[in-house]
């Protein structure tokens, strides 16, 4: 079975723009959630994808949105790029909301420049 | 709030002597807890979890991990290191609300370091 997928894999941007990520869960996972990664605040919730809603989402400006379409995959936005998004963009899938275990995609690095 | 703590930014270890990575927790309840490892430029991999049962989880790969309710501690465990466990290692419990959403906290992470 394939695991999680993320596009683009690699991403550079300029201040002010904004990106828009991909995610494809694991086939059958129908939870997906979203995680930042940097050097500075190391691994931090962003938020979670179920049946299409946001269902918890983590401490982070309102520029950082997404969304969960019927085939389960998910797209996160950020606009107004800053230089402090630059950073390690993780899914993670589940196979429904609650379950424990997480499997986590490679990750799209994104550079604000 | 919960949380976890990985005290040791770097853990170095000789291949094929034993290898420990610490993790301490705090939460209320009942805590699930995970190991994932990291590669370079590569996404977590999922090692072991602990959601109830025995206190010696068995994962991936040849690790281990050892549940301490009493010292609140998920401590992984490897009998012999190879140079390709060289990684970064995450800790991380699980918050789960009410309305079942499902949220892992992580640790800042331990660099594993194998020398040959």
């Amino acid at each position: 079975k394939a695991g999680v997928t993320q596009t683009p894999r690699y991403l550079i941007k300029t201040r002010g723009q904004q990106v828009t990520l991909s995610c494809s869960p694991i086939s059958g996972h129908r939870s997906v959630s979203w995680y930042q990664q940097t050097p500075g605040q190391g691994l931090q919730f962003l938020f979670e994808y179920f049946s299409e809603t946001q269902r918890n989402k983590g401490n982070f400006p309102g520029r950082f949105s997404g969304r969960q379409f019927s085939n389960s995959r998910s797209e996160m936005n950020v606009s107004t790029l800053e230089l402090g998004d630059s950073a390690l963009y993780l899914c993670a899938s589940s196979l429904v909301m609650g379950e424990e275990t997480q499997y986590f995609g490679p990750g799209t690095r994104l550079l604000v420049l | 709030a919960q949380s976890v703590a990985q005290p040791e930014d770097q853990v170095n270890v000789a291949e094929g002597n034993p290898l420990t990575v610490k993790c301490t927790y705090s939460v209320s309840g009942n805590p699930y807890l995970f190991w994932y490892v990291q590669y370079p430029n590569r996404g977590l991999q999922f090692l072991l979890k602990y959601i109830t049962g025995d206190n010696l989880v068995k994962g991936s790969y040849g690790f281990e991990a050892e549940f301490n309710k009493s010292q609140t501690s998920f401590h992984l465990k490897k009998p012999s290191a190879l140079v390709s466990d060289s990684a970064l290692y995450f800790c991380a419990v699980r918050e789960k609300g009410s309305g079942g959403y499902n949220k892992l906290i992580f640790g800042a992470g331990t660099r594993l370091a194998v020398h040959p």
